[in-house]
């Protein structure tokens, strides 16, 4: 069946520019969630999407970041103003149970240069 | 806070050989440990995975070995084959958590 999907798989942007990145799950899977990594650093927990309970956004780094996820299933993470130290790679993954006990499916991520 | 730690960012094996890769972690409410692989240009993929309760799992090549006191795992695969080269991610969860914490990574690569 089809995996997690990103788009898009690449994106440069001007510094001070919005972004959107898309996400779509596995079908089925209930819990959604986005990391992001930098060069040289793990994978670092921005947001998690579980059914219709509120998300945990703990992880986003500044307001400049939101998410949604429409209908239980698309999320996208938006980014304002974006500066270049939010230059990194951003994967979202989906799964079947809240806990982490239950295996996370990676999409391919989106390489994100603000430039 | 770094809760998990990988501190070989790379190793180099020959094929045919042993590679061990190291991972410590410091939340002791951790519980359950995995370790995923990815490629280049692909999202990490789950490889394998230890819960608490046990000290080894295998699969295959692949054996995760836990020492909870001292809190450290670590990952062997044996042999190592050329199809193995990739960054080995080491990630940890609580129980009653769903966030993942991950390590930096190892990138492995295995020489022919």
């Amino acid at each position: 069946g089809a995996g997690v999907s990103q788009s898009p798989s690449n994106k440069v942007t001007e510094k001070g520019k919005d972004v959107e990145l898309r996400c779509d799950p596995i079908s089925g899977h209930t819990a959604l969630y986005w990391y992001r990594q930098s060069l040289g650093q793990g994978l670092e927990f921005l947001i998690y999407f579980q059914g219709n309970s509120a998300p945990d956004k703990s992880g986003l780094p500044s307001d400049r970041f939101s998410a949604e996820r429409t209908g239980g299933s698309v999320s996208t993470l938006t980014i304002q103003r974006t500066q270049q130290e939010d230059s990194a790679v951003y994967l979202c993954a989906s799964s079947l149970a809240v806990t982490g006990a239950y295996e996370q499916y990676f999409g391919p991520g989106t390489r994100l240069t603000v430039t | 806070d770094q809760q998990v730690k990988q501190n070989s960012p790379s190793l180099s094996v020959q094929e045919g050989r042993i590679s061990i890769l190291n991972c410590d972690y410091t939340n002791s409410m951790f519980d359950y440990f995995l370790w995923y692989k990815k490629y280049p240009a692909e999202g990490p993929t789950f490889l394998i995975s230890i819960s608490s309760i046990k000290d080894k799992n295998e699969d295959g090549r692949f054996t995760v070995f836990l020492n909870k006191s001292a809190k450290h795992l670590s990952l062997h695969i044996v042999p190592s084959q050329p199809g193995d080269s990739a960054v080995y991610f080491c990630a940890a969860s609580g129980s009653n958590d769903y966030k993942l914490s991950f390590g930096a990574g190892t990138t492995v690569t295995v020489r022919a």
